[in-house]
């Protein structure tokens, strides 16, 4: 069946720094979701993607899908101690269920 | 996106009882899911709640373990049955709408789950 790895399983970084995390499927993927779990909480949606080498921004997060629709990263530029929790990536192909990666823990020094 | 209401937030079981878990929704939902995540884990799906007919399990979960009602649009309950320290874990149920490309799915607050 599918199969969703992110890499890497922990990050720590000095507030500041930047962050990335990459998603990797085993197929080829119709859309991926990235979520945010906070410490104690439950993930939240961030966002979606679709096309082909499609790239999305969200303030300081940069989300982008491959070409080949079977991978995907998550960029945050200067991290904030906001930014800490796991961030999920969930892929989807049609008539299944998504499938959540493992998640990446990010941990930013103040 | 939609609001959903979880309950219990935690709670401390005997093994061998059941423990059941409800799901409110502020508005009328089509999907419902219910996940297991254990502590530092990822999300596991465990079922899909589907209104008016038997929910559909995943692999490796089965209805007598986890039993599941759905018995309208913005309301689902899951039952753990017959407790083992092993079911000890954080369950999540979520809900996806029309607009799931834009909200994606919601997740209640989750019911953290100890078997003793």
């Amino acid at each position: 069946g599918q199969q969703v790895m992110q890499i890497p399983q922990y990050q720590h970084v000095q507030e500041g720094e930047d962050f990335t995390t990459y998603c990797n499927s085993s197929t080829t993927l119709s859309n991926i979701q990235w979520y945010k779990q906070r410490p104690g909480g439950h993930p939240v949606f961030l966002i979606q993607l679709v096309k082909s080498g499609e790239v999305k921004k969200q303030k300081r997060l940069t989300f982008q899908f491959g070409e080949a629709k079977k991978n995907s990263s998550l960029h945050i530029t200067a991290t904030q101690t906001t930014d800490v929790g796991t961030y999920f990536c969930a892929g989807y192909n049609y008539g299944q269920n998504f499938v959540f990666g493992p998640g990446t823990r990010l941990s930013v020094l103040p | 996106s939609a609001v959903i209401s979880q309950k219990p937030s935690r709670d401390i079981c005997q093994r061998g009882t059941s423990l059941t878990i409800q799901c409110q929704v502020d508005s009328q939902v089509t999907m419902m899911f219910w996940y297991r995540q254990q502590p530092g884990q990822s999300l596991t799906l465990i079922a899909t709640a589907n209104q008016g007919s038997e929910a559909t399990y995943e692999s490796g979960f089965v209805i007598d373990k986890f039993p599941i009602s759905r018995p309208n649009l913005t309301f689902s309950t899951l039952t753990v049955s017959n407790m083992s320290p092993e079911d000890s874990s954080i369950y999540l149920c979520s809900v996806g709408d029309t607009d799931t490309d834009v909200y994606g799915y919601t997740f209640g607050s989750g019911t953290r789950l100890t078997v003793v």
